[in-house]
């Protein structure tokens, strides 16, 4: 079993709707939770990042972490064609953001 | 400012090469990341440096795999008698020091062993 679940995809989601990204995993010595957006052929760039549970938002993301649940979800409002990309949850202990625990991210498309 | 960057951006070589992919941080980041990112999988944590201290290496898969930074500038990761498996993507980050300082990507080295 891998240490972070996420399902591949891809999402499909027609522009304007609300998209739910999720992870679980099964260590529950994480404590810094992340979301990284990668385009096509570029490096991940940070999208959110959270130290254990709780929500946080900006703009028109919203990360959530659940620890309890060891699962972690990333919302998407109003969404739009230039959100299409591969997003990756990352974690890391609580020593910080050294070694970055990645999901196989979760392809996201959003058709106008 | 310029980013981080990577060099080559596309590398194939045959089975039993050995191959070097270079990583420029960005100026002033004392911490520098190697990540290999395999077809379908999450990003698979190798090496790790931080200033001048012994980089930690304990995601490196195999000794055929090493790599060495020059202070705190470029990076290169070597790859000895390249075997099939190691074909990936081989992305670098860089941060401002270690602990909780955000992680910027290069664009990665797309390897490809034949």
């Amino acid at each position: 079993q891998k240490e972070v679940e996420q399902d591949p995809g891809p999402l499909s989601v027609p522009e304007g709707a609300i998209v739910s990204l999720n992870c679980t995993y099964s260590n529950s010595a994480f404590q810094y939770f992340m979301w990284y957006r990668q385009y096509s052929r570029k490096g991940p760039e940070l999208l959110m990042y959270t130290y254990s549970s709780g929500n946080k938002e900006d703009g028109r993301f919203t990360a959530q972490v659940d620890k309890s649940s060891k699962y972690i979800s990333l919302f998407i409002r109003d969404s739009q064609p230039s959100d299409s990309a591969t997003y990756l949850c990352a974690m890391s202990l609580n020593t910080g953001f050294q070694k970055l625990v990645f999901g196989t991210g979760t392809r996201l498309l959003v058709s106008p | 400012g310029a980013g981080v960057s990577q060099s080559p951006s596309n590398k194939v070589t045959e089975k039993g090469k050995d191959v070097e992919l270079r990583c420029d941080p960005i100026s002033g980041h004392t911490a520098l990341y190697w990540y290999r990112q395999r077809l379908g999988q999450g990003l698979e944590f190798l090496i790790y440096f931080q200033g001048n201290s012994a980089p930690d290496k304990s995601g490196l898969p195999s000794d055929r795999f090493s790599a060495e930074r020059t202070g705190e500038s470029v990076s290169t990761l070597t790859i000895q008698r390249t075997q099939q498996e190691d074909s990936a993507v081989y992305l670098c980050a860089s941060s401002l020091s270690g602990g909780g300082d955000t992680q910027y990507f290069g664009p990665g080295t797309r390897l490809t062993v034949l």
